[in-house]
C-alpha cells in the first residue's frame, strides 16, 4: 500500500529556515498540500497543489514537490510556527492519503 | 462567517451506532465535496470519507467501509456520518472538512472536532 513519511521531529532556531519532507513512490506525479495543527487545535491547510499557499497564510511558509519528495520549507521561522505538520496526497488508487506527522520544534 | 461545526460525538458502547452532524455556514455548501478526517488521541490524521456536491459518489477509507455511510443534505448545509458497529479504535476526534478542489484534493476549511469515544 502506498504511504507518506515523514521525519517525527524537526528542530530549528528562531529565525532560521526549517524544511520539513515528506518522501512516497513518485510523489511527484501527484499534487501535495500541508497542513499544520497547532495543539489543541485543528490542521490548517498552509500550502496546496505542491507550492500553492491559501490567502492568509504568511510567505514564508513554501513548498515544492519533485521525484519522491514533497518539502515544506518555513523561512525565517517564529515561536509562532511551533506546531505539528501533515503531508497529504491524493491519486485515484490511494484515495486520500496523510503522513505521519512532523513535530516541529522552535528551541 | 465562513465555518464548519461538529455535533453529535460521545461515549458509545463497542458495537454500537452514532450519528454525527457537521452544520456549514458562510460558504456554497451544495457546490463543494465534503469529507470527515479523524486523529485518535496523541496520534496523525486519517482521511474517513468523502462525498461529492451531487451526492453521486462516495468514498470510503478501508477501514471503515461497510460500517460508515456519509450523506448530506444540501438543502439544510448540513453533512453526516453514520458510524455502526463501532470498534475501540474507532475512537476519535472527528473532523468535517471542506474539499476545496477535487481535482487534486486538499481541505482547505476544518470544522473544531467532535470526539467519539468508544468504550465499554
Amino acid at each position: 500500500s502506498y504511504e507518506l513519511t515523514q521525519p517525527p521531529s524537526v528542530s530549528v532556531s528562531p529565525g532560521q529556515t526549517a524544511s520539513i519532507t515528506c518522501s512516497g513512490d513518485k510523489l511527484g506525479d501527484k499534487y501535495a498540500c500541508w497542513y499544520q495543527q497547532k495543539s489543541g487545535q485543528s490542521p490548517v491547510l498552509v500550502i496546496f497543489q505542491d507550492s500553492k499557499r491559501p490567502s492568509g497564510i504568511p510567505e514564508r511558509f513554501s513548498g515544492s514537490n519533485s521525484g519522491n519528495t514533497a518539502t515544506l520549507t518555513i523561512s525565517g521561522t517564529q515561536a509562532m510556527d511551533e506546531a505539528d505538520y501533515y503531508c497529504q496526497a491524493w491519486d485515484t488508487s490511494t484515495d486520500v492519503l496523510f503522513g505521519g506527522g512532523t513535530k516541529l520544534t522552535v528551541l | 462567517e465562513v465555518q464548519l461545526l461538529e455535533s453529535g460525538g460521545g461515549l458509545v458502547q463497542p458495537g454500537g451506532s452514532l450519528r454525527l452532524s457537521c452544520a456549514a455556514s458562510g460558504f456554497a455548501f451544495s457546490s463543494y465535496a465534503m469529507s470527515w478526517v479523524r486523529q485518535a488521541p496523541g496520534k496523525g490524521l486519517e482521511w474517513v470519507s468523502v462525498i461529492y456536491s451531487g451526492s453521486i459518489s462516495t468514498y470510503y477509507a478501508d477501514s471503515v467501509k461497510g460500517r460508515f455511510t456519509i450523506s448530506r443534505d444540501n438543502s439544510k448545509n448540513t453533512l453526516f456520518l453514520q458510524m455502526n458497529t463501532l470498534r475501540a479504535e474507532d475512537t476519535a476526534v472527528y473532523y468535517c472538512a471542506k474539499v476545496g478542489d477535487s481535482s487534486s484534493w486538499y481541505f482547505d476549511l476544518w470544522g473544531r472536532g467532535t470526539l467519539v469515544t468508544v468504550s465499554s
